[in-house]
């Protein structure tokens, strides 16, 4: 059982380049999220996902694509990198996030991405 | 809108004594979930502790317990007998409908 993984570790890309980062989870669970962390700040919720074919924007989805396809991946897409895109990028999974409890979400160990 | 506040941006504590870092909260849902994490300087995000919103008891999970004061809207974390390892920044967090929403954090630093 991995958990929640996510690829890559690190990353630099050039202004106007475009990635995905990809987020794997081996919990069958429904509810996936991405966040960024920018340095000193809290997690702010890009997109999320209650199951596979469907997703939703959060508090900061300009810059960002996301797709579900199946219920274990959940990549999530910068088409044209900006300076602003600078972040700490985590994925997470949950089975039911009014649950709580040891139900918690769970993280991955993050991306770390820079924009140069 | 919902929204999580933490005003406390940096902590100092002795080592061995409790400290408590404070959240608050807005929401008009009835049914949310209150939760603290924990990320060291590593920067893996470590769940500590939940509170529902219709549980009467405050949480407690070893050191660490939850102040719910709900008509306050306060979900404070208490860490008792703080240890050097303590020492990382702290999240408040509250889940509404199927999202969870941090607030910026508090830095905790234990010394000895």
């Amino acid at each position: 059982n991995a958990g929640v993984t996510q690829t890559p570790k690190f990353r630099i890309l050039k202004i106007g380049q475009s990635m995905t980062l990809q987020c794997a989870q081996d919990m069958n669970h429904n509810y996936m999220y991405w966040y960024r962390q920018d340095p000193g700040m809290g997690l702010k919720l890009i997109y999320y996902s209650v199951g596979a074919g469907i997703t939703d924007k959060g508090e900061v989805p300009n810059g960002y694509n996301v797709s579900r396809s199946t219920t274990e991946d959940f990549p999530l897409r910068l088409e044209l990198a900006a300076p602003s895109q600078t972040s700490v990028y985590f994925c997470a999974s949950t089975y039911d996030p009014q649950a709580g409890g040891t139900d918690t979400q769970y993280f991955g160990p993050g991306t770390r991405l820079t924009v140069l | 809108a919902q929204k999580i506040t933490q005003t406390q941006p940096g902590m100092f504590v002795q080592e061995k004594e409790a400290v408590t870092l404070d959240c608050t909260y807005d929401t008009s849902d009835q049914s949310y979930g209150l939760f603290w994490y924990k990320q060291p300087s590593s920067g893996e995000m470590i769940f500590l502790i939940y509170q529902g919103s219709y549980d009467e008891q405050n949480a407690t999970e070893g050191r660490y317990s939850l102040n719910f004061q709900k008509a306050r809207k306060s979900a404070n974390l208490v860490i008792s007998a703080s240890q050097l390892g303590d020492s990382a920044m702290y999240f408040c967090a509250m889940t509404f409908t199927d999202k969870l929403i941090f607030g910026t954090g508090t830095r905790l630093q234990v010394f000895p």
